[in-house]
């Protein structure tokens, strides 16, 4: 059974920090892996979409990583700023998503 | 492209009635999930369709829950007989294709009192 977690849960960090947030998967058959923000009582918006035969992606200051065979994701936020807080999700793709429990950040001025 | 439609936007209700919840999906997208988000947890999958059909239910979609998507295009979610247990955050997306990224609607949250 595919399992994701995701650490930390929650992270507090001042503004212009560089950050990674960690996302583990058990089984390695997947199609693709996303990660998402998710703001306190919304929807889910897509960052960022690596797929099964791709190494990183990037957007901006985000950069995501997919090692497959370890069963590893990160995402890179670089010169973090306040309008970054939010939860980030992953979740890997399967034909349906399962997601991580999320981590939740907060960057402070 | 207007994204991902979900309504209503919020939904109080009081213990044993019914609701339904409509998600409409990017036009050309043939897949169209559902997804059920409690609070400080990461969605969890509920079922699919592929145009009309649909190919998986989880074992999270008691017999009180029933899907339709009869044209391929909108989809409705109901609840009969509400509990307090599932009040959450129902959130639809879409794909054009299996294994395709998935675009999320802006979900509706259900409180059952």
């Amino acid at each position: 059974k595919q399992e994701v977690t995701q650490i930390p849960a929650a992270l507090s960090v001042p503004e212009g920090e560089n950050l990674v947030l960690n996302c583990s998967f058990t089984d390695s058959a997947i199609y693709n892996l996303q990660w998402f923000r998710q703001d306190p009582g919304k929807g889910l918006t897509s960052l960022l979409l690596i797929q099964s035969s791709q190494r990183e992606q990037t957007s901006g200051r985000l950069n995501a990583s997919l090692d497959k065979s370890s069963g590893r994701s990160t995402l890179y936020i670089a010169a973090s700023q306040p309008g970054d807080s939010a939860t980030y999700l992953c979740a890997v793709n399967t034909d349906k998503l399962i997601f991580g429990t999320g981590t939740r950040l907060q960057v402070f001025p | 492209d207007t994204g991902v439609s979900q309504d209503p936007r919020h939904k109080i209700t009081k213990r044993g009635q019914n609701v339904t919840f409509r998600c409409d999906p990017i036009s050309e997208h043939n897949r169209l999930y559902w997804y059920r988000q409690t609070l400080g947890q990461g969605p969890e999958f509920l079922t699919y369709f592929q145009n009309e059909a649909q190919l998986e239910k989880s074992r999270l979609l008691s017999d009180r829950f029933s899907a339709e998507r009869p044209k391929g295009s909108f989809s409705t979610l109901e609840i009969q007989r509400t509990e307090q247990g599932d009040s959450a955050m129902y959130l639809c997306a879409s794909s054009s294709l299996g294994g395709n990224e998935q675009f999320f609607g802006p979900g509706t949250r259900l409180t059952v009192l």
